[in-house]
């Protein structure tokens, strides 16, 4: 079954304890993207990738790190969490930036 | 970079009633209009799409039209359902990326 696979679903940490949210995907898509989702404010770019080893900052990169070593996996990681950074996130992929975007279910992440 | 508006933010229709939901963007190279529904609780999925050479397209009740001189596109719902109850995100995009509007929140009442 084609999909967008992140884990975890649900997180609870504690500042500064570093975490990373993982995101694979098994339709050979070059392009992976993370969103966060706050209320009244949508889907804000994170971080997108349009192939391996290239990765660019999209609107509210500070505080988060990606990698991008193999086609199928886009790490999110967060060295020193906030409390700001308390957020649902999504990663999604497509062949392009262009084309239907696939998301994966959702990371609701808290900190503490 | 590319910046989407859309509005409502929030959308109150009786059941049968039309919704429209409408989107501006700021980026003449954007070509490619999707639209995606988010139910409570799940993943956006996508429901319908245009791209800048087309000016409307339609899939059943809804239709999506796109004028590209003024950079405004929007999302018609005919005859709604309880079940089309949901936020709806318009997005515009580049062949490098992707941005979306903050969302309008459906509700279809009975």
């Amino acid at each position: 079954e084609a999909q967008v696979t992140q884990n975890p679903r649900y997180l609870i940490t504690v500042t500064g304890k570093k975490l990373t949210v993982t995101c694979s995907q098994n339709m050979n898509h070059e392009y992976m993207s993370w969103y966060r989702q706050d209320p009244g404010l949508g889907l804000r770019q994170i971080y997108y990738s349009m192939n391996v080893e290239v990765t660019d900052k999209g609107d509210v990169p500070e505080g988060y790190k990606v990698s991008r070593k193999e086609k199928r996996n886009f790490p999110l990681i967060l060295e020193s969490p906030s409390p700001n950074q308390t957020s649902l996130y999504f990663c999604a992929s497509s062949f392009g930036g262009r084309t239907e975007a696939f998301f994966g279910q959702g990371t609701r992440l808290t900190v503490v | 970079g590319e910046n989407v508006e859309q509005h409502p933010s929030t959308l109150s229709v009786q059941e049968g009633d039309s919704a429209v939901i409408k989107c501006t963007y700021s980026d003449s190279a954007s070509n490619y209009f999707p639209w995606y529904k988010q139910e409570l609780g799940k993943r956006p999925q996508l429901i319908i799409d245009i791209r800048s050479n087309v000016g409307e397209k339609k899939d059943q009740r809804i239709a999506v039209t796109l004028n590209k001189t003024a950079k405004h596109f929007s999302l018609h719902i005919t005859e709604t359902q309880p079940e089309d109850s949901a936020v709806y995100f318009c997005a515009a995009s580049r062949v490098d990326d992707m941005r979306f509007g903050a969302g309008t929140r459906l509700t279809v009442k009975p």
